[in-house]
């Protein structure tokens, strides 16, 4: 299967803890995005990547959040100092960088439960 | 600001009728829509899409409307079949915005009553 991978793909941790994930998406795919969806809503943009470069933060990204993607393959999500409202499914995407390809390839996402 | 709006969050249906799925938008410098369908404890699924240069786009079952001037679209799913059973997310986005990022709707409940 060549989809886009994540892991891990549950993650419990207590309140104050740093955590880091990891998104592996399809090969040819240049772009990769985060997402955070949380229960009723719909996935809401985090963070975009253009090979290594990344290129818009939203403003959800608190500076206790940082995502890297050192080589333009895979990219870490760290959130540290986690905080009960950090609960939430991290989703990530990639897309090939096509002139206006819209289409976006999600992975099974990483479920965190901060206790 | 929610500005895609999936005013139903759930929608039953008996196998074999016409689904009807509903979004609203309310930026104009959107200009791609696409529809996702996504399973318990799995990622979203791309379905199909719509440039807003057209008004109508068919693959198979599914069958995506859009209006323009009334910011709204549809996802006709025909005939519906137990399988259709998940959450649908209605996606947007823009030429001009440079990222391609999607905005989502908050999701409808499909559930296809066998």
């Amino acid at each position: 299967d060549t989809g886009v991978s994540q892991d891990p793909r549950h993650k419990i941790t207590k309140r104050g803890q740093n955590v880091t994930f990891r998104c592996d998406p399809i090969s040819e795919h240049n772009r990769l995005y985060w997402y955070r969806q949380t229960l009723g809503q719909g996935p809401e943009f985090l963070t975009y990547f253009q090979n290594e470069a990344q290129l818009e933060k939203s403003r959800l990204l608190s500076d206790r959040f940082s995502a890297e993607r050192p080589k333009g393959s895979f990219s870490t999500l760290e959130i540290q100092r986690t905080e009960q409202g950090d609960s939430a499914m991290y989703l990530c995407a990639s897309s090939p960088s096509a002139v206006l390809s819209y289409e976006q390839y999600f992975g099974p996402g990483t479920r965190l439960t901060v206790t | 600001d929610q500005q895609v709006k999936q005013n139903s969050p759930s929608l039953s249906v008996q196998e074999g009728r016409i689904s009807i799925l509903n979004c609203d938008y309310t930026n104009s410098m959107f200009d791609y829509f696409l529809w996702y369908k996504k399973y318990p404890a799995e990622g979203p699924t791309f379905l199909i899409s719509i440039s807003s240069i057209k008004d109508k786009n068919e693959d198979g079952r599914f069958t995506v409307f859009l209006n323009k001037s009334a910011k709204h679209l549809s996802l006709h799913i025909v005939p519906s079949q137990p399988g259709d059973s998940a959450v649908y997310f209605c996606a947007a986005s823009g030429s001009n915005f440079g990222n391609e990022k999607l905005t989502f709707g908050t999701g409808t409940r499909l559930t296809i009553i066998p």
